[in-house]
């Protein structure tokens, strides 16, 4: 079966400070791989999308960058946290086109001080 | 711009009273939707989707119906229990290869005893 890791579950980081959240899935080959964010309270807004290794399409400008290394690995980063950064970071995958069922990790929580 | 939305932010329901949330889609090129549940401080759990192609959907204990004529779309939760106090998420897919999805605001869930 399927399953897809992120971490750290938790990071508190001052303003200014790099990023790097990682997201792995096992159990399936070639996904397509998504990073959305999450403010406390609302719905969810897609970041980032990926189709295969080192292609990356970005959804909305941000300070905020993806990386895709591995088939299984997907990677949000940055530079220099800003407080509007703050939220809960989903990833998930799917295998689209063969179906855009969406399946997501448990999250994690960042918050900027 | 088209747009997934819920009508009602939050529902109140007694325990082992059926609980219906509904959601409304405006882009009708849309042909697959999902429902997701999301606990407080997790990823989003898929429910039940439904295609284009059909009206109904039962799965366990839910019932997700389609109405395409009027484009919405709800979840019926049947003898709610306190374990499906939750946010619930409908989403539509966006109809490109990459399996976009565009997720509604969501609505909070409160079971009461």
């Amino acid at each position: 079966s399927q399953t897809i890791h992120q971490w750290p579950a938790t990071l508190v980081q001052p303003v200014g400070s790099p990023l790097s959240l990682e997201c792995t899935v096992e159990g399936t080959s070639n996904p397509n791989l998504y990073w959305y964010r999450q403010a406390a309270g609302r719905g969810l807004q897609l970041l980032f999308y990926s189709v295969g290794i080192g292609q990356i399409s970005s959804e909305v400008p941000q300070n905020l960058s993806a990386s895709r290394p591995q088939d299984r690995q997907f990677i949000l980063s940055s530079k220099k946290l800003l407080l509007s950064d703050s939220g809960f970071y989903l990833c998930a995958w799917s295998l689209a086109p063969l179906t855009d069922t969406q399946y997501f990790g448990p999250g994690t929580r960042l918050t900027v001080l | 711009g088209e747009s997934v939305g819920l009508h009602l932010p939050t529902l109140s329901v007694q325990e082992g009273d059926n609980s219906i949330i509904n959601c409304a889609y405006s882009n009708s090129a849309s042909d697959y939707f999902i429902w997701y549940k999301q606990e407080s401080g997790k990823g989003p759990q898929f429910i039940i989707d439904i295609r284009s192609n059909m009206d109904k959907r039962q799965g366990q204990r839910v019932t997700v119906l389609l109405n395409k004529t009027v484009k919405h779309l709800s979840l019926q939760i049947a003898a709610t229990q306190p374990g499906d106090s939750a946010v619930y998420f409908c989403a539509e897919n966006m109809g490109d290869s990459w399996g976009k999805l565009q997720f509604g605001a969501g609505t909070q869930v409160v079971v009461t005893p």
